[in-house]
């Protein structure tokens, strides 16, 4: 079974600052899909960017940007010019198929005035 | 456009009580599943369906029934509730295809309390 690890549960950024989240997963797939989730104090979860293992190029959407190592199996997630309200709880996934994630099981990011 | 509807938004049952937890989605969407969320372990994957009349374990399938009759709707049961599944319990869907070209619409979850 493919696992995902989130080594940090923890992290806290200032407002304006950068902050990078790790992933790190284990398969022995050459073509897969990676993503990152937040979920605020709503519950909800939200697609923040999705990556395709076959694509060498980082994802990037807006203020987040990816660092997809495929031969070390690592997918980190990089926030610029954090905002308040990027405070939420981020989870890595991966995917093999077209129904289903398996997740981390999370960072929890404080973002300070 | 609803999306993914998920009912109740919270639940307390006690020990042995059965329900069923709702989920509706009006995208049309062929896949549908439910994770369920603990503090510290991230989402894990109970059943999912391909389709109407087709369901399948994910990895954590025990104490939960599926059933898929239309494409629309896909409860999860209960039948003998017991603390272990205290939980969040989140319904997803999503066009068939590569994940990444239709990626997973989540409900907004049910917390579910046994005591």
């Amino acid at each position: 079974a493919q696992t995902v690890t989130q080594s940090q549960p923890e992290m806290s950024v200032q407002e304006a600052e950068t902050v990078t989240l790790s992933c790190t997963y284990d398969t022995s797939e050459s073509d897969y899909y990676l993503f990152w989730y937040k979920q605020p104090p709503s519950r909800q979860m939200i697609l923040v960017i999705r990556q395709e293992a076959y694509k060498q190029q980082n994802a990037t959407e807006n203020r987040f940007s990816v660092n997809f190592q495929k031969a070390a199996k690592s997918f980190s997630l990089k926030i610029s010019d954090s905002q308040l309200g990027d405070a939420a709880m981020y989870f890595c996934a991966y995917a093999l198929s077209g129904y289903a994630l398996n997740f981390g099981k999370g960072t929890s990011l404080l973002v300070t005035p | 456009n609803a999306g993914v509807t998920q009912t109740p938004k919270f639940q307390v049952l006690k020990t042995g009580q059965s329900m069923t937890l709702q989920c509706a989605q009006d995208m049309n969407h062929e896949y549908m599943s439910w994770y369920r969320q603990d503090p510290g372990m991230g989402l894990r994957l109970i059943h999912y369906s391909v389709g109407a009349g087709i369901t399948d374990q994910g990895e954590v399938p025990n104490g939960y029934n599926v059933s898929r009759s239309t494409t629309e709707d896909f409860p999860l049961r209960l039948l003998s509730a017991a603390p272990s599944q205290t939980s969040v319990y989140f319904c997803a869907s999503s066009y068939q295809g590569t994940i990444y070209n239709s990626p997973l619409h989540f409900g907004n979850g049910t917390r579910l309390t046994v005591t």
